[in-house]
């Protein structure tokens, strides 16, 4: 089974800096997805960004971009000029492609609550 | 009303009470989930449906049953919950039930079971 880790459960950061969240995963398969989702207080669960695995290049969102290292299974997230409104609890998740035993379930992690200080 | 919604946003129940849960789409999308999202664990898929047809049970007790009439609604009947079954219940959609479609959530069901 797919397993997703964050290891840091509060993360903080001063607006304008930048921070980066931590995610490692274990799997068997060779192709997958990997995302990275925000859930702001009290409201809706978005994604953020997404990664397919066999893509080397990195994906980036604007001021969000993530460093995937496969052969290590480590997918960060780092928020460039972070803002007030990035202050949310960070998800990692993994999702299986077609034809593995993940297809059509997505595995979380347990979650980066981000403080943003003015 | 655009996107996933949910109602009720909280619910209250005792364990020997039944109540539903109502998660509706209005993004033209065929695959819906139930999560589980309890303090301190990582969100806990429930249930898959694809164009109707459930299509994962992710070992969830009997007293919870799904039921997802067509591709826009989807619902979670409850009965003699336990109080750990508190949490919020999040309901999501997508176009397809390939990574590749984006999951997109609902508010989601504050859960307390007394």
């Amino acid at each position: 089974a797919q397993t997703v880790t964050q290891s840091q459960p509060e993360m903080s950061v001063q607006e304008a800096e930048t921070v980066t969240l931590s995610c490692t995963y274990d799997t068997s398969e060779s192709d997958y997805y990997l995302f990275w989702y925000k859930q702001p207080p009290s409201r809706q669960m978005i994604l953020v960004i997404r990664q397919e695995a066999y893509k080397q290049q990195n994906a980036t969102e604007n001021r969000f971009s993530v460093n995937f290292q496969k052969a290590a299974k480590s997918f960060s997230l780092k928020i460039s000029d972070s803002q007030l409104g990035d202050a949310a609890m960070y998800f990692c998740a993994y999702g299986g492609s077609a034809g593995g035993t993940s297809y059509g379930k997505l595995t979380f992690g347990q979650g980066t609550i981000l403080t943003v200080h003015p | 009303e655009t996107g996933v919604t949910q109602t009720p946003r909280h619910l209250v129940m005792g364990m020997t009470n039944k109540k539903s849960l109502k998660c509706e789409q209005h993004l033209g999308h065929n695959a819906m989930y139930w999560y589980k999202q309890s303090a301190k664990k990582p969100l806990e898929l429930m249930f898959v449906y694809n164009f109707k047809e459930q299509t994962e049970n992710n070992s969830v007790p009997s007293r919870f049953s799904p039921e997802c009439p067509n591709s826009s609604h989807l619902f979670l009947h409850l009965h003699t919950l336990q109080p750990e079954d508190s949490a919020l219940y999040l309901c999501a959609s997508s176009q397809g039930p390939s990574p590749a479609d984006t999951q997109y959530f609902g508010p989601g069901t504050r859960l307390t079971v007394l």
